[in-house]
């Protein structure tokens, strides 16, 4: 079955450490991916997509992600994290065969100041 | 643009009472999605919509219904709420299938 895997349920880090969250999807083909962010008490929002091109994506507030279709990839970083950034962060994929967007179980950063 | 809204924001149930939630976009999006979110298990699709008038099951479809009469607004209904069903509901809509999915600000339903 189709599937996306979180590989860290829980993260903590200090101010100005360096981020990965790692982030897995099981099926081949064309396939969309997005890393979505829920900051405590409100909705999710997205933070960044890969569609096609450029492997590397830039999104909001600093992040960034590398699709590698080798290894069914697609990593969440970002170079410094700040106290703001606590709040818990999605990777869904969205494959044509499957037709509908699937979440991994999502990973909690705490960032202590 | 308020983008989409959900109401009630909270609610809680008696086991076996009934109940809907409302959903609603101003964004003309075709699709629009119930979620529910669950500790540890991320987000799981209930139930969807491709344009007014039409619905599908998602991936735990049961014990809930789904009415999109109006192309802005998605309804989910509980018809005998169960502890099980205690969670944050979430919607969502998005243009097209693939793309952007935008969300709601979630109910969070107690079920005693």
């Amino acid at each position: 079955a189709q599937s996306v895997s979180q590989h860290n349920h829980h993260v903590i880090l200090s101010e100005a450490a360096s981020l990965e969250l790692g982030c897995n999807y099981s099926y081949g083909g064309t396939v969309n991916l997005f890393w979505y962010v829920q900051y405590p008490g409100q909705h999710l929002q997205l933070l960044l997509k890969y569609f096609s091109g450029d492997p590397l994506v830039k999104g909001i507030k600093g992040f960034e992600a590398e699709f590698i279709k080798s290894k069914f990839s697609f990593n969440l970083r970002k170079p410094s994290v700040q106290w703001s950034d606590t709040a818990e962060y999605f990777c869904a994929a969205f494959s044509g065969g499957y037709n509908k967007l699937i979440f991994g179980a999502g990973t909690r950063l705490a960032v202590h100041p | 643009n308020a983008g989409v809204t959900q109401t009630p924001k909270f609610r809680v149930l008696k086991t076996g009472q009934s109940m809907t939630l409302l959903c609603a976009q101003d964004m003309n999006h075709e699709y629009m999605y119930w979620y529910r979110q669950d500790p540890g298990m991320g987000l799981r699709l209930i139930h969807y919509s491709v344009g007014e008038g039409t619905t599908a099951k998602g991936e735990v479809p049961d014990g809930y219904n789904v009415s999109r009469l109006k192309k802005q607004n998605f309804l989910l209904g509980l018809e005998s709420a169960a502890p099980s069903q205690t969670s944050v509901y979430f919607c969502a809509s998005s243009a097209t299938q693939r793309d952007t999915q935008y969300f709601g600000p979630g109910t969070r339903l107690t079920v005693l």
